[in-house]
């Protein structure tokens, strides 16, 4: 079974840090990968899709590294807004379905 | 953003009761998906759709069926609930051509 793999949590970071989440992949042929975000009780939100070696919107930065499988996911100057649970997803390939990982819970704290 | 809707919000049903979760997009999407997820946990495939008339169970077996008589529409029926099927249900879909999934806001069910 493929498997998405990410940091066990919770993170508790100041406002104002920088974090940074990894997942790893086990399935070498995926080639599409997400970052979601998901609040407590609510849906998972689309954060970024990344499809080639990377991705930055804003205060976010996804990375992709194929060789070593795995994305991550960069956070600058966390806001007290930026808590919740970061799911990292992958397509696999071809399949249409998503893998999603476990999630990292961040908490960011004043 | 996306537009998909789920009903209803949440639902407190007794032992036994036949259920049906309601899902719905207007976008178009031909590929629909059903997640199940406990509190703090991993979400759980349990059934997806390509297209009508299009269904698969998924990773998670699940007691629940689906139908995708219209593209838009893609409700999950539960013939007998149990306090088992206590849950979060949420419904995804994916517009043609990538794999990125919309999600709907859930249903949260509780089963007595």
């Amino acid at each position: 079974r493929k498997e998405v793999e990410q940091d066990p949590g919770p993170f508790n970071v100041p406002e104002g840090a920088t974090v940074a989440f990894n997942c790893t992949y086990s399935n070498s042929a995926s080639q599409s990968f997400f970052w979601y975000r998901q609040d407590c009780r609510k849906e998972p939100k689309l954060l970024m899709s990344v499809y080639s070696s990377g991705n930055e919107d804003g205060r976010f930065t996804a990375q992709l590294n194929r060789a070593s499988q795995y994305i991550s996911l960069l956070i600058r100057d966390s806001k007290l807004s930026d808590s919740a649970t970061y799911l990292c997803a992958d397509s696999g390939a071809g399949s249409y379905q998503l893998t999603f990982g476990k999630g990292t819970k961040l908490s960011v704290i004043p | 953003e996306a537009d998909i809707y789920q009903t209803p919000r949440y639902l407190v049903i007794g032992t036994g009761k036949k259920i049906t979760l309601e899902c719905s997009q207007t976008m178009g999407h031909d590929k629909m998906y059903w997640y199940q997820q406990d509190p703090g946990m991993e979400l759980h495939l349990i059934h997806y759709s390509y297209g009508v008339n299009s269904t698969e169970k998924g990773d998670l077996s699940s007691e629940s069926t689906v139908s995708r008589i219209r593209t838009e529409h893609f409700p999950l029926t539960l013939e007998s609930a149990r306090p088992s099927h206590t849950s979060q249900y949420l419904c995804a879909s994916t517009q043609g051509g990538t794999d990125t999934q919309y999600f709907g806001p859930g249903t949260r069910l509780t089963v007595l």
